[in-house]
């Protein structure tokens, strides 16, 4: 069964600190990794997007990588701000059978000041 | 360019009420819609997809049904709402290519009393 877990559940920094979250994913086969940035009450908004053969992409203060061989990707978030505080949600896209997207639960990111 | 709106924004329903959540899309044709629900502090929940006109799969059995009575129109549908249908729940839409990423509106907050 297809699966996508982050880490941690959540997470409290101080403003102007950096941060990294973590996803590791079981889909098969693989099509891609995006990590959408949900703010509370609102719907989730997407930030980058992995294909197989990317290992780092930037998205101004936000880098993602993508490890395909041990089936992990990070975010890794620069000089965080207060408007960084929101849900950061890894989904894995498979263009094979039923389970075409596999959703994390997220990771809650509090940016204190 | 692609807008999603979704409405109401915030709903309290009775228990045994019925229920009914519109979406729709602007800015593009034959997409793929979806309704998904999130629970706190839980990841999405695949409710419904659609492909076409009255195409609709269901991922899961519950209280809850879906139309696409238009193109660019998905409803969310209850005949009698249960405690356990209270979420926050989102429509979203993707284009036919591949890249799997999601549009999402904004979101409705359902509370059953």
């Amino acid at each position: 069964k297809n699966q996508v877990e982050q880490s941690p559940q959540s997470l409290i920094i101080l403003e102007g600190k950096n941060c990294t979250l973590q996803c590791n994913y079981t889909v098969s086969p693989f099509s891609n990794l995006r990590w959408y940035k949900q703010d509370t009450g609102r719907g989730p908004v997407s930030l980058t997007i992995m294909t197989f053969s990317e290992n780092t992409k930037s998205n101004g203060r936000y880098t993602a990588t993508l490890d395909a061989d041990t089936k992990q990707s990070s975010l890794h978030i620069t000089a965080s701000q207060l408007s960084d505080s929101a849900s950061y949600i890894c989904v894995v896209h498979s263009n094979f059978g039923n389970e075409k997207l596999t959703f994390g639960t997220g990771t809650r990111l509090t940016i204190i000041p | 360019s692609q807008t999603i709106h979704q409405w109401p924004a915030t709903l309290v329903q009775p228990v045994g009420s019925p229920l009914s959540l519109e979406c729709t899309v602007e800015g593009t044709s034959n997409p793929n819609l979806y309704w998904y629900r999130q629970a706190a502090g839980r990841g999405l929940q695949l409710l419904f997809y659609s492909i076409g006109i009255d195409q609709i799969s269901s991922e899961v059995p519950q209280n809850l049904s879906a139309s696409r009575p238009q193109d660019r129109q998905f409803i969310l549908s209850s005949k009698k709402l249960l405690l356990s249908d209270s979420g926050f729940y989102l429509c979203a839409w993707s284009p036919r290519d591949p890249t799997g990423e999601l549009f999402f509106g904004e979101g409705s907050r359902l509370t059953v009393l």
